[in-house]
């Protein structure tokens, strides 16, 4: 079983387009998260989700739109794509346990390139 | 605030060469501290990690000790194979949820 999953895997698109990445985690989670890493590694947080909640909103673009239906799934709305929006984003998820710092599990990611 | 510093790469080394990988942090309290590695075309992982000072994390002959007098979390392991070839990340997670990752290092075995 696939404790964190997203689709696609690849997505190729023209710039000025709107596309979505789903994740979906089945281990139970109450925190999901969006990262990008850049083509040099560069891991950076974008959002973070508590029980559907929005927790985490790092700088990034309002073109840039998290949607969680419910706590087992984080969706990642991207409009009017860029040049600069190609990457590879990463959904990731951890257990919310008070008093403990706790790993988080990460999907096989999303490789996005605008053409 | 609270970051991560690691050591550049790429990091070339020889089978059975000595790893080291540095890691130093800054946190404002007791944080926890985690190496995460990425495989080629993959997502990261957990490799180890330690929740307080002295702690020592290990998993598959890595290793790294927890040293708050230093701020550090190296990563060591006496001889590497070719199957570590990798991206490793160190991170901490301190209040919340929020981790801080390093900038990542590349790490290339040669037979």
């Amino acid at each position: 079983d696939t404790a964190v999953s997203q689709t696609p895997k690849y997505l190729v698109t023209q710039m000025g387009n709107d596309k979505s990445i789903k994740c979906e985690q089945n281990l139970g989670h109450d925190t999901m998260y969006w990262y990008k890493q850049d083509s040099k590694k560069f891991l950076k947080i974008m959002f973070s989700y508590n029980n559907k909640e929005l927790i985490i909103n790092e700088t990034v673009p309002n073109r840039f739109s998290p949607k969680s239906p419910d706590k087992a799934h984080l969706n990642l709305h991207i409009n009017s794509l860029e040049l600069g929006d190609s990457a590879v984003y990463f959904c990731a998820s951890s257990q919310d346990i008070a008093g403990s710092y706790n790993e988080q599990f990460f999907g096989p990611g999303t490789r996005l390139t605008v053409l | 605030g609270n970051s991560v510093t690691q050591m550049e790469g790429p990091v070339t080394l020889s089978e059975e060469a000595f790893l080291t990988i540095n890691c130093t942090y800054t946190a404002t309290g007791y944080p926890s501290l985690f190496w995460y590695v990425q495989y080629p075309g993959e997502g990261l992982q957990l490799l180890l990690k330690a929740t307080k000072a002295d702690d020592k994390g290990s998993n598959k002959g890595f290793e790294a000790t927890y040293r708050k007098e230093t701020t550090s979390f190296h990563l060591e392991k006496g001889s590497v194979q070719v199957s570590d070839s990798a991206v490793y990340f160190c991170a901490l997670i301190q209040t919340g949820n929020q981790f801080y990752f390093g900038t990542g290092t590349s790490l290339t075995v040669i037979p």
